[in-house]
C-alpha cells in the first residue's frame, strides 16, 4: 500500500523566515514518484515539483529546495526566505508507474508579514 | 505546458438533484482521468479512476450509483452526482494522465465547488 504523511498540519512563519515542510512516504513500487502541489485560497493545485525514485539530488528552483533521501523515505521541501505570498496548503504526493497519485493530508502554511 | 479544464466551476443545487460535472484535456489525449473530492481543510482524496470506453475503477468507500463516471472520448470525462444531498458538497478536481516519452504525466483540473442545498 501506499501512504504520505506529512506530520505538520500547520505552520506559522514571520515572513523572510526559511521553513521547511516534511513529508515521508511509504511504498512498496521499486519505481515511483513524489510531487508537492501547492494549493492557494483559490483551490486551483499548483505543480511544484516531480522527482522519479532514481533521482536523489537535491534540487533548487529560485526559493525553493527539496531533499530527497530515500534511506528515510522523505522528500522535505524548503522555502527561503518566505513570503506572505507563500502562504497555502502544500500537498506531498506519490505515484507508482501507472498509477493514480495519493496526496499527504497537507501542510498549511501561513506567513506572517 | 497541458491543460485541462472543468466545467461549471462552481454549482449550486437543490437536494435531491442531479449534477454533471465536465472534465476536458483542451491540448492533449489523456489516456487515463481520475476524480478527486476534497472536503474542507482535507486532503485529495481519489474517487476513481477512468480509462476511454470502459467502466471506472473506484475506491473503496465510493458509490458506483451515486457518482457516475463516464469516460466518452480522450478528452472528455464526466462525473454525475445523483440525487445530490448536502453530504456531497465538496471541491471536486479531475486529472488526465498523458503518457509521453514513457512517462505518464497527470495534469490537474482547476476543481468545481458543489453545494448542494
Amino acid at each position: 500500500a501506499q501512504k504520505v504523511t506529512q506530520a505538520q498540519t500547520e505552520i506559522s512563519v514571520v515572513e523572510k523566515e526559511d521553513v521547511t515542510l516534511d513529508c515521508v512516504y511509504e511504498t512498496r513500487d521499486t519505481t515511483y514518484y513524489l510531487f508537492w502541489y501547492k494549493q492557494p485560497p483559490s483551490g486551483e493545485l499548483v505543480f511544484l515539483i516531480r522527482r522519479n525514485s532514481f533521482d536523489e539530488q537535491n534540487e533548487i528552483s529560485g526559493r525553493y529546495s527539496w531533499n530527497f533521501q530515500k534511506s528515510t523515505s522523505s522528500f522535505n521541501f524548503t522555502i527561503t526566505a518566505s513570503q506572505v505570498v507563500d502562504s497555502a496548503v502544500y500537498f506531498c504526493a506519490l505515484s507508482g508507474y501507472y498509477d493514480k497519485v495519493i496526496f499527504g493530508p497537507g501542510t498549511s502554511l501561513s506567513v506572517i508579514p | 505546458g497541458a491543460v485541462v479544464s472543468q466545467h461549471p466551476s462552481r454549482v449550486i443545487c437543490k437536494s435531491g438533484t442531479s449534477v454533471k460535472i465536465e472534465c476536458r484535456s483542451l491540448d492533449f489525449q489523456a489516456t487515463t482521468m481520475f476524480w478527486y473530492r476534497q472536503f474542507p481543510k482535507k486532503s485529495l482524496m481519489l474517487m476513481a479512476t477512468s480509462n476511454e470506453g470502459s467502466k471506472a475503477t473506484y475506491e473503496q468507500g465510493v458509490e458506483k450509483d451515486k457518482f457516475l463516471i463516464n469516460h466518452a472520448s480522450l478528452t472528455l470525462s464526466t462525473l454525475t452526482v445523483t440525487s445530490a444531498h448536502p453530504e456531497d458538497s465538496s471541491f471536486y478536481i479531475c486529472s488526465a494522465s498523458w503518457r509521453r516519452e514513457g512517462l505518464n504525466t497527470q495534469y490537474f483540473g482547476p476543481g468545481t465547488r458543489l453545494t448542494v442545498l
